[in-house]
């Protein structure tokens, strides 16, 4: 029974490219949230979305960050023009159902602009 | 107000010995609050969480207390082993959103 998967697992771009994370929930999963963490920190919400719905994007930037979970395939966080500070560790969590509150992480994608 | 607040920043424990570590917060709508291990390079893995009905859960050597009416609640670890030497994050959520308020973490160091 695979775990949550992300990936690719370390990603560097350059500034003013554009970054793809990719996340895979557990099987029987539908409900996907994103989470940042920068270096020392905790983590800290960006979205949650349902298959085909962004339930909540309260914690994502206003620009260059989307995020999509298509009804096929994985789920996309996608950031455009990078800058330096958008150097983090991105985790994605997936639960079975709303209202349950488990959360399973993957092993997060560690992005670092140059 | 929706933060979540943890300290220790560090924790040092001699194995064997106990491992405390607190948080609060100030949103009386959380009513979901998890404890995350987090082993470097790793993604967080659920350790245990309680909600705010009960005052202390159990599980092995893992502890919560929960104080409603400070809104604080700890971790214990009993009988601290090195590999519990790894990162502890509190969180909280309000079963609304689903979405978790985490603390800033805290590492911790078991020597034999």
């Amino acid at each position: 029974n695979a775990g949550v998967m992300q990936n690719p697992r370390h990603l560097v771009r350059r500034r003013g490219q554009e970054a793809r994370l990719r996340c895979s929930p557990m099987k029987g999963h539908s409900h996907v949230y994103w989470y940042r963490q920068l270096p020392e920190e905790g983590l800290k919400f960006m979205v949650y979305l349902q298959k085909e719905n962004i339930i909540d994007e309260s914690g994502m930037p206003k620009e260059r960050f989307s995020a999509e979970f298509p009804k096929e395939g994985p789920s996309i966080l996608r950031i455009q023009q990078v800058v330096r500070g958008d150097s983090a560790a991105y985790f994605c969590a997936s639960s079975p159902w709303e209202g349950l509150e488990t959360q399973y992480f993957g092993p997060g994608t560690r992005l670092l602009v140059l | 107000q929706q933060q979540v607040k943890q300290s220790p920043q560090s924790l040092i424990v001699q194995k064997g010995g106990i491992s405390i570590i607190n948080c609060a917060y100030e949103n009386t709508a959380f009513d979901y609050f998890p404890w995350y291990q987090q082993f470097p390079g790793k993604g967080p893995a659920l350790l245990i969480a309680i909600r705010p009905d009960v005052s202390e859960k159990k599980e092995g050597r893992f502890t919560i207390s929960f104080n409603k009416s400070a809104k604080q609640f700890s971790l214990h670890i009993m009988d601290s082993q090195p590999g519990d030497s790894a990162t502890y994050f509190c969180a909280a959520s309000m079963d609304n959103t689903d979405k978790l308020i985490f603390g800033t973490g805290t590492r911790l160091q078991v020597f034999p």
